[in-house]
């Protein structure tokens, strides 16, 4: 069975200094792993997303992440939090059972960020 | 392009009622998911549709809940007769594809129907 782990419930930062959002994985398979932010009052957006490409993932507004097989990890960061930047983010990996297509989508229980001005 | 539709945005009701949810998916999109959201936790799939089939409703507790989409593309998911636990925010999302194999295929969601069981 697969499933992801988000090591932190809060992240609070300062505006202007690095995010990091942890996240590991447990799989069987070769994942796909995605990183999604749910902003309030609105629906799921996709982040960024790996899918045994390159290791260092590009996404939207400046995040990225990194695929760490040998430690199973899988962090969100971005160089300097903006002030819209403050919503929830969710880990999330594929069901091998739908041949890595996006057919089931596994949710880690998401990590509130919070930024200070 | 339009999103994804959800309809209504909040609902109350009373334990033993019924309700029922409304979801348009975007348009072209073969496969529609609905998911629950319960508070402090990530989304969990409760059925998939393919077109006008179900694709797997493996997590859908089906002695009260029941979804449709009976042309392929709206879909209705309906709780009957609710529970305290089913206080949640229920969400519905889209994809062109979907099936095993295909290869990656983003979903699209839509904002949610916050239910609140009292």
């Amino acid at each position: 069975a697969q499933s992801v782990t988000q090591l932190d419930s809060h992240v609070s930062v300062s505006e202007g200094t690095p995010v990091l959002l942890r996240c590991n994985y447990s799989s069987s398979y070769s994942p796909s792993l995605f990183w999604y932010v749910q902003h309030p009052n609105k629906g799921l957006q996709l982040l960024l997303k790996y899918t045994s490409a390159a290791t260092l993932v590009k996404g939207i507004n400046g995040f990225e992440a990194e695929f760490k097989k040998s430690e199973t990890s899988f962090h969100l960061t971005k160089p300097s939090a903006h002030m819209s930047d403050a919503a929830e983010y969710f880990c999330v990996v594929s069901d091998p059972n739908y041949g890595g297509s996006q057919g089931n989508l596994i949710f880690g229980k998401g990590t509130k960020l919070s930024v200070k001005p | 392009e339009a999103g994804v539709a959800q309809s209504p945005r909040y609902k109350i009701i009373e334990k033993r009622q019924s309700v029922a949810f409304w979801c348009n998916p975007i348009s072209g999109h073969a496969t529609l998911y609905w998911y629950q959201q319960i508070l402090g936790q990530g989304p969990k799939l409760l059925i998939q549709f393919q077109n006008n089939g179900v694709v797997d409703d493996s997590q859908l507790p089906k002695d009260r809940f029941s979804a449709e989409r009976l042309k392929g593309v709206d879909s209705t998911l309906k709780i009957q007769p609710a529970k305290l636990e089913d206080s949640a925010v229920y969400l519905c999302a889209s994809s062109l594809l979907g099936l095993a194999g295909a290869g990656y295929n983003e979903q699209f969601f839509g904002p949610g129907t916050r239910l609140t069981v009292l």
